[in-house]
């Protein structure tokens, strides 16, 4: 079965750096996602991306928070000057025709 | 009044014994409505989904959707053990790329 691809599963990252989460979607989807989920959180949404461009943006996703889809094939998160609080699960998701997504396994980011 | 509510349990049940997860939401514009099952740092696995109100089923699962009273239900027939895990509830209107709202979710154990 088709699988959405995370890396790294874990990162540890100090405060102020730069850190880029990297997904590889279903090669037939066309929307894509990214989700964070602070420990014992819920799944929260961050941006969502269609045809080369951002759809949609929450709130959380500020001027820090950037995404590109730079090959075709890879859909990247950067996080530009991480803080403590950017500590969380990020989860990609791609959706096809159907309503439902496909999450990767995700990735933990940690900030010390 | 948050926009998804649900119980985060912990909900305990025998095993053999039927399922009932529930939850409440805030905004009409909500068409699209699923049920994600998440084990501990994994992420969301798709379960089922409906368009607009009704029931659908699918094996032991069956979800309904009462637009009405904003009110979305999923039932486990015949619980497992292998069934115990966070079950997400999650919406949306169909806009901003399809952005989907998630439930805080409710955590299942199933007894054996």
């Amino acid at each position: 079965e088709p699988e959405v691809t995370q890396t790294p599963s874990h990162q540890v990252t100090q405060m102020g750096q730069e850190v880029i989460l990297r997904c590889v979607p279903i090669s037939n989807h066309l929307y894509f996602y990214w989700y964070r989920q602070i420990l014992g959180q819920k799944v929260e949404f961050l941006v969502s991306f269609y045809n080369n461009e951002i759809s949609e943006k929450s709130e959380i996703f500020d001027d820090q928070f950037s995404v590109e889809r730079p090959d075709g094939s890879n859909f990247t998160l950067k996080i530009r000057s991480t803080k403590l609080e950017d500590s969380a699960m990020y989860f990609c998701a791609s959706r096809g025709q159907d309503y439902g997504y496909t999450f990767g396994s995700g990735t933990r980011l940690t900030v010390v | 009044q948050k926009e998804v509510e649900q119980d985060p349990g912990p909900l305990s049940v025998p095993e053999g014994a039927i399922v009932s997860l529930n939850c409440t939401y805030s905004n009409s514009a909500f068409q699209y409505f699923m049920w994600y099952r998440q084990y501990s740092r994994k992420g969301p696995e798709l379960l089922m989904y409906t368009y607009s109100s009704g029931n659908k089923e699918d094996g032991r699962f069956t979800a309904q959707v009462d637009k009405s009273s904003k009110y979305i239900s999923l039932f486990i027939r015949d619980s497992q053990p292998s069934d115990s895990a966070t079950y997400l509830c999650a919406m949306s209107a169909g806009t901003g790329g399809f952005k989907t709202i998630f439930g805080a979710g409710t955590r299942l154990f199933v007894k054996a």
